[in-house]
């Protein structure tokens, strides 16, 4: 167990659909990574917050958006869902920009 | 286009035989890490080498980073079926921040 929760497990919706991914980091981590996992596209990194703040953006669209909040979970918002959103979303945190420690992600089915 | 590229795409092996995989890289980085991902779970971390260092070991893990090759090497040794997982180098540019990860070496250890 990495100490990193997501939150829910499974989401099934339909296109054009919004849904809300939850991580809670370990105790003590101030930085959360989030992260897109699909089969043809690999591991790709979306967008990381720390300490509240955006702190740097990789391949994330502009139909997602992500915020941290003061206790530090961060949530990630999908909105209108396309077939090739479906994916597993993982997020991880980490103390400073080093060792990651994932969570056990959130697969998300697009039908 | 990947940061980082694992090599070989799927390997496997008898239990008891050493397994290496291979990691490539575009440009300078602070550390590499390897990471371990079991079906459908979150990564897990297994250790992170600095860009001046050459080698690490940590039980039956040997990693080499050659800075001038831009390539990294992780040596798993008398292989177990229970390493069968999907393995990922993962990369942080000297901007730092951003963490890139590989498309994975899928092992297969065979009892």
């Amino acid at each position: 167990d990495s100490g990193v929760t997501q939150t829910p497990k499974h989401l099934i919706t339909a296109t054009g659909q919004r849904v809300t991914l939850r991580c809670s980091p370990r105790s003590g981590d101030l930085s959360v990574y989030w992260y897109q996992q699909s089969l043809d596209q690999g591991l790709q990194f979306l967008i990381q917050y720390y300490n509240g703040e955006e702190r740097a953006k990789g391949n994330i669209l502009e139909r997602f958006s992500a915020q941290q909040f003061p206790d530090l979970h961060s949530e990630l918002n999908l909105s209108s869902l396309e077939l090739g959103d479906s994916a597993l979303y993982f997020c991880a945190s980490s103390v400073l920009s080093d060792t990651q420690y994932f969570g056990p992600g959130t697969r998300l089915t697009v039908l | 286009s990947q940061q980082g590229e694992e090599d070989p795409q799927a390997l496997s092996i008898q239990e008891g035989e050493n397994a290496t995989m291979n990691c490539s890289y575009k440009t300078s980085i602070n550390n590499l890490q390897w990471y371990r991902q079991n079906s459908g779970r979150g990564l897990v971390h297994l250790i992170l080498i600095r860009s001046n260092e050459r080698e690490k070991h940590s039980g039956r893990l040997r990693v080499t980073l050659d800075t001038s090759k831009k390539s990294s090497s992780l040596l798993i040794t008398a292989s177990r079926a229970a390493d069968t997982a999907s393995y990922f180098c993962a990369t942080d540019l000297n901007t730092g921040n951003q963490f890139y990860f590989g498309t994975g070496t899928s092992l297969t250890v065979i009892p």
